[in-house]
């Protein structure tokens, strides 16, 4: 089974419009980490936002919150007032616990976004 | 502030060559470091990771190998590229478990 699920290949917005890319996790830690990145054409990896599982408040960062609904092991990106500039790849990440040491990420198949004007 | 640098940015090779890439971070120590592939269109997948020097873990079995001989340096290596190699290569950074990770701008490797 998927660890991290993005369900939305592709997505058109509207320039100004809120945006939310949705993300769905499995796992049976109870200490994880949950990320967000973007990937614009040229490739590199931007780090967006982080929330962690013991976090009781949803993370925001500027433009971005993260809609963390424990619960329902969800965690949607939202961006607010959207621009040109947010056209990109966006991927969720998780790190766990359960290895005991410097596990790396494991990402979605990420979200294509396109703002348009 | 923290850097990662990650070289070369292209490189196209062909079959049975060997492979060095090179990621270097500044400004910290002792961070861990991570190689990742993302393939065309792919989320990335998570190839080795280094807590410390010398230590070095392997996510999933294949034709490369990784190195760290000091702190801030981490190398991915192959001694015969394989056509299946080729994909975007990223090297990243974190200052702990559960913590953000830091990518360099990644290196573009096509096998002819």
């Amino acid at each position: 089974a998927q660890k991290i699920t993005q369900t939305q290949p592709g997505m058109f917005v509207q320039e100004k419009e809120a945006v939310t890319l949705d993300c769905t996790y499995d796992t049976s830690d109870q200490s994880y980490g949950l990320f967000w990145y973007k990937q614009p054409s040229s490739g590199e990896m931007i780090f967006l936002i982080y929330q962690g599982s013991y976090d009781e408040q949803n993370a925001t960062e500027g433009r971005y919150s993260l809609n963390f609904q424990k619960a329902r092991k969800s965690a949607n990106l939202v961006i607010s007032a959207s621009q040109l500039g947010d056209s990109a790849m966006y991927f969720c990440a998780m790190s766990e616990n359960s290895g005991g040491g410097a596990d790396g990420l494991t990402f979605g198949k990420g979200t294509h976004l396109i703002i348009q004007p | 502030s923290q850097t990662i640098h990650q070289w070369p940015a292209t490189l196209v090779q062909p079959v049975g060559s060997p492979l060095s890439l090179e990621c270097t971070v500044e400004g910290t120590s002792n961070p861990n470091l991570y190689w990742y592939r993302q393939a065309a269109g792919r989320g990335l997948q998570l190839l080795f990771y280094s807590v410390g020097i010398g230590q070095i873990s392997s996510e999933v079995p294949q034709n490369l190998s990784a190195s760290r001989p000091q702190d801030r340096q981490f190398i991915l290596s192959s001694k015969k590229l394989l056509l299946s190699d080729s994909g975007f290569y990223l090297c990243a950074w974190s200052s702990g478990s559960n913590q953000p990770q830091h990518f360099g701008d990644g290196t573009r490797l096509s096998i002819l």
